[in-house]
Parts: C-alpha cells; sequence; structure tokens
C-alpha cells in the first residue's frame, strides 16, 4: 500500500532532550516535506527537500533539523526541545518537486514538549 | 505567513444538505488544492484546481476558482455524516517550497 509513514505518533518529552521523528515513503517521490499544525495557525511548512542531499527551509524552521540520505527517508531532528515546539506534525511527500501535485500526508505525530 | 484564509470558520448543517465553503488568498498561484482532515488525523487531499481553470468536478465535489478574485469555493453535494471534518484550502506559488495552508473550515454534519 502507497503510504508515509511516522513514528512515533505520540510523544512526550523535555525540554532539552534531543529527538528524532521518523518519515518514510514508499512511493518513489522526490519530493518531501515537514509542516506542524497549531489550534489557530493551521499548517506550517518547516523544511523541504526535493531530493537526496538537497533540503531547504520551510516558514518556521527555527529549533529543527532535517536531512534526505535516501529518497524515501525524511527525519525532523530537534536537538534541544522546548515546549514551544509543542504541536502536532506531519510529514508529507509528492511526486515533483514543490507543490506542482498533490501531497501525500502521514498520519501525523503528537510531540509534547514540558 | 498565511495565504489562504477560509470562510467560514465552522459550519453545521443536515445531513443532505449542501456544504459550501470559501477560500481567498493574496498572491498569484500555481494551483489550489482542498484537504480534508478527520479530528487529529493526516490530511487527504480532495481535489486540485490549476490557475488557468475555472470550475472541477469529483464526485459530491464541485470546486471554482475565481483568480481575478483571488478566491476559491468547495461545495459539498447532499451531505453525510461522514463528511463531518475540518477543510483547509491550500495555495502552491509554483517554487520549489510547499503548500501554504489556511486555517480551515470545520464542518458538523448533523444526521
Amino acid at each position: 500500500e502507497a503510504q508515509v509513514t511516522q513514528n512515533p505518533r505520540y510523544l512526550i518529552t523535555v525540554t532539552g532532550k534531543k529527538l528524532t521523528v521518523t518519515c518514510s515513503q514508499n512511493m518513489n517521490h522526490e519530493y518531501m516535506s515537514w509542516y506542524r499544525q497549531d489550534p489557530g495557525l493551521g499548517l506550517r511548512q518547516i523544511y523541504y527537500s526535493m531530493n537526496v542531499e538537497v533540503t531547504d527551509k520551510g516558514d518556521v524552521p527555527e529549533g529543527y533539523k532535517v536531512s534526505r540520505k535516501e529518497k524515501r527517508n525524511f527525519p525532523l531532528i530537534l536537538e534541544s526541545p522546548s515546549p514551544n515546539q509543542t504541536s502536532l506534525y506531519f510529514c508529507a511527500s509528492s511526486p515533483l518537486a514543490g507543490a506542482y501535485n498533490e501531497q501525500f500526508f502521514g498520519p501525523g505525530t503528537r510531540l509534547t514538549v514540558l | 505567513s498565511q495565504q489562504g484564509e477560509e470562510d467560514p470558520q465552522a459550519l453545521s448543517i443536515q445531513e443532505g444538505e449542501n456544504a459550501t465553503m470559501n477560500c481567498s488568498y493574496k498572491t498569484s498561484i500555481n494551483n489550489l488544492q482542498w484537504y480534508r482532515q478527520n479530528s487529529g488525523r493526516g490530511l487527504v487531499h480532495l481535489i486540485l484546481i490549476r490557475s488557468n481553470e475555472r470550475e472541477k468536478h469529483s464526485g459530491r465535489l464541485r470546486v471554482t476558482l475565481d483568480t481575478s478574485k483571488k478566491s476559491s469555493s468547495l461545495l459539498i453535494t447532499a451531505s453525510r455524516a461522514a463528511d463531518t471534518a475540518s477543510y483547509f484550502c491550500a495555495t502552491a506559488g509554483g517554487g520549489a517550497d510547499g503548500l501554504t495552508f489556511g486555517k480551515g473550515t470545520h464542518l458538523i454534519i448533523q444526521p
């Protein structure tokens, strides 16, 4: 089944403890991105990747890192999480760069930073 | 910054009625997309309309786009309880970056 998977689905952590949220897609998509969703703010893009080893900042990249060593994986790294990073995170992929086509979203990761 | 703004923020109708949601945006676009999100879950793509298109249909969905007014509407006909969800419009500017989402319309279908 074609899908985008994220792990973990739920995570509660403490301020400053490094964490990684994994994202994987099995559709051989070139483009992957991360969004965060907050009440009253909608979804905002954090980082995106047009292909392996090519990443760029979205609208809200501060406090996040990403890497794209393989086409299928695009992990989101929080080196030193803070409470303002408590949010619902979505990974998405698309066949082509940018948003010329529909994006396929993962199920989401709900992160709480205490 | 938010590009799309949906209106209304919330909508409650009876099952069987039609639901209309509107989206306005600020800058020029390559395409506009509508997504549905069931409570706390991932987003599901509904329909994509390109800037040179004016109307598009998919099943019970009808989307219109007016680039002169920078607005779009999503019509769901013959609504069902399963249509209860949040609906987001998202715009694509044509560059390498991703979609810019509005804040969504929360639709409730009363049985």
